[in-house]
């Protein structure tokens, strides 16, 4: 079946310095979401990626998609505090995968 | 606009008793989708309703747990008898009509359920 790959697992940073995570189909995706989830909240929706090696940014995070349409990134830059959470990938092809996520934690 | 509700918030139970979750999806939003995320694993998808059908129930652990869409608003997840390996949070989440995997999904702050 679709399996969604997403790494690293954990990220720890220091307030300033880059944050990205990875995502990986083994299967092409119609589209890729991305999902980000504070400690002790829920998923909530930031952004979608639907064609082949589409780029976009929402002020400090870039989110690009694959020429394959099988990868995704999403790349913090200059973290901050409140940019702590878990950052999930969801492939979208007939049905929705979710990624493991990436835990950000990052120190004042 | 109202988001998705789920209740309860939280639930303790006994390994063997029963349990029922809630779920209000958004009002309007023809699918609503169960999923399950275990203590250090990813989130797992149950399954998937279009109004009151099940699209899809790929996802569902085994013939302990029961959904139903009565009447395609709120839901309604059911384990009976729990198991220790049940325990987690329970999210519900929906999206608009006809949109399926192509529309953002609204999660509820899920059902945290551990089984003792």
């Amino acid at each position: 079946g679709q399996q969604v790959m997403q790494i690293p697992q954990y990220q720890h940073v220091q307030e300033g310095e880059d944050f990205t995570t990875y995502c990986n189909s083994s299967t092409t995706l119609s589209n890729i979401q991305w999902y980000k989830q504070r400690p002790g909240g829920h998923p909530v929706f930031l952004i979608q990626l639907v064609k082949s090696g589409e780029v976009k940014k929402q002020k400090r995070l870039t989110f690009q998609f694959g020429e394959a349409k099988k990868n995704s990134s999403l790349h913090i830059t200059a973290t901050q505090t409140t940019d702590v959470g878990t950052y999930f990938c969801v492939g979208s092809n007939y049905k929705l995968t979710f990624g493991k996520g990436t835990l950000l934690t990052v120190n004042p | 606009e109202a988001g998705v509700t789920q209740f309860p918030s939280h639930s303790v139970i006994e390994k063997g008793q029963t349990v029922t979750l809630r779920c209000d999806p958004i009002s309007g939003h023809d699918n609503l989708y169960w999923y399950r995320r275990v203590m250090g694993k990813e989130i797992k998808f149950l399954l998937h309703f279009v109004k009151e059908s099940k699209q899809d129930e790929s996802g569902m652990p085994n013939n302990r747990f029961l959904a139903e869409r009565t009447g395609g608003t709120y839901s309604t997840l059911k384990v009976q008898p729990a198991e220790l390996e049940d325990s987690g949070v329970y999210f519900c989440a929906s999206s608009p009509v006809g949109q399926g995997g192509r529309s953002p999904l609204h999660f509820g702050n899920g059902t945290r359920l551990t089984v003792t």
